[in-house]
């Protein structure tokens, strides 16, 4: 499994975009790249999902350049409610599942 | 639809004791992985288990974890003989058989169990 990195803690005012890059730079042909965000207490929760290029659904976007080294989640106008660990996971859906490892992730606190 | 559960939330066992955690995956879905969390660090892959298989226990320690996923019934995650450092919030998650779309595998998370051993 490709090896990640990201920051471990950012803090943001609410109403800002936040952006969390992950770097990944033995990323393999068939890796995708996922972000979980977890709240205290809590299991992870899937926000989304990319390739190459450009994804966004309601939540987030996920931007990957094109030699799929790093990737950058951008969350648009945080919350308080945004606080939370993100984790960026490369991994190959290989046998028909996904093992993943989770590193340390980003601890973000949106401030008010 | 139900999301995953897990029982129980919270489990204290004294040392030597057994832990048994329950997950029960989201309707629809056959395949369940088990996950350990230690105190501020991420979640680390423990095995994947569908109906009465276990395809990868490459994470789970060798002795005294065991795992299974009956026909009928919650997986089981069992810890026998507990020791202090088996403290940690165990998560379980569960996905649908894959999908054919290559990278597309959504792992829903249950709320966890924490394990405290005295």
């Amino acid at each position: 499994l490709a090896k990640t990195t990201q920051p471990i803690s950012m803090d943001s005012y609410e109403g800002q975009e936040v952006n969390i890059t992950c770097s990944h730079n033995n990323i393999a042909t068939n890796d995708y790249i996922t972000w979980y965000q977890q709240f205290p207490s809590q299991g992870p929760r899937f926000i989304i999902q990319g390739y190459k290029t450009k994804v966004t659904n309601e939540v987030a976007s996920l931007f990957i350049p094109a030699d799929r080294k790093s990737s950058t989640l951008s969350l648009p106008r945080v919350s308080l409610s945004d606080t939370a660990v993100y984790y960026c996971l490369v991994g190959e859906n290989s046998g028909g599942y996904q093992k993943v490892t989770f590193g340390t992730g980003t601890k973000l606190q949106v401030i008010p | 639809n139900a999301g995953v559960m897990q029982n129980p939330r919270h489990l204290v066992r004294r040392r030597g004791q057994e832990a048994r955690l329950r997950c029960s995956p989201m309707k629809g879905h056959s395949h369940v992985y088990w996950y350990r969390q230690l105190p501020e660090e991420g979640l680390k892959f423990m095995v994947y288990l569908q109906k009465e298989n276990i395809i990868d226990e490459s994470g789970m320690p060798k002795e005294r974890f065991s795992a299974e996923f009956p026909k009928e019934g919650p997986s089981i995650l069992r810890i026998q003989q507990v020791v202090r450092g088996d403290s940690a919030a165990y998560f379980c998650a569960s996905s649908q058989v894959t999908s054919g779309r290559a990278g597309y595998n959504e792992q829903f998370f249950g709320p966890g169990t924490r394990l405290t051993v005295l």
